[in-house]
């Protein structure tokens, strides 16, 4: 079946990187656009960006440039997002989610489970 | 940047029907889409493009869009559909994903 599998969760301290993967399988990985959502302790979603899976193209949005780098390796069907510099705020958990068929502006159908990255010095 | 607005909760007795709502500036133009997520899960997408079901998705659950004003509609509620929904609309100005801050549907 369809499904992304996220690594472990994270515990990093202020100032450190933090670097979550996610396994796609069941599609074919290089046809789909894949994004990151974050979602904070009792707050609503954040995506982060998004990455073309086929060419590796990326979009963040202005909050995170210079922040987050998301890339992919379609050898073994996986994305990484690396977050900088991580802040007390950064605590959260971090989704890889597949995007529709029609691209990067289509709805999020597929959601990984989630991995928690908390922050704490 | 664009801003969508829920209502923090929603509360409806079994059976009846539920309406969420998510307002944002001429939302109507947009395509809105909608996400369930129960304590402890990672979100579902429960209505794409305003009001279309993804498979496996009751048909209890439909949306309407219009104006400044998009709503999910889930009729004939359950215990099950206790859960915050959260809308989602690609903000082609600012060329980023934007997410309302979600509303907690409770089950009386």
């Amino acid at each position: 079946q369809v499904q992304l599998v996220q690594s472990g969760a994270e515990v990093k301290k202020p100032g450190a990187s933090v670097k979550v993967s996610c396994k796609a399988s069941g599609y074919l990985f290089t046809g789909y656009y894949m994004h990151w959502v974050r979602q904070a302790p009792g707050q609503g979603l954040q995506w982060m960006g998004w990455i073309n899976a086929n060419t590796g193209v990326t979009n963040y949005p202005q909050k995170f440039q210079g922040r987050v780098t998301m890339t992919r390796d379609t050898s073994i069907n996986t994305i990484y997002m690396d977050l900088r510099r991580l802040a007390f705020d950064d605590m959260a958990i971090y989704y890889c989610v597949r995007g529709r068929h029609r691209g990067a502006t289509d709805a999020f159908d597929i959601w990984g489970q989630g991995t928690l990255v908390s922050v704490s010095s | 940047s664009y801003v969508l607005t829920q209502p923090p909760s929603v509360s409806v007795a079994p059976g009846q029907t539920a309406r969420v709502t998510c307002g944002g500036n001429n939302i109507g133009s947009k395509s809105v889409h909608w996400y369930q997520q129960k304590p402890g899960q990672a979100p579902v997408l429960v209505l794409y493009d305003d009001s279309d079901r993804p498979s496996g998705i009751p048909e209890r659950f439909s949306g309407s869009n219009s104006g400044n004003t998009a709503t999910l509609i889930i009729i004939r509620v359950e215990a099950g559909d206790e859960a915050d929904y959260s809308c989602q609309v690609w903000d082609s100005s600012s060329h980023q994903w934007v997410f309302g801050g979600g509303t907690n549907l409770a089950v009386l």
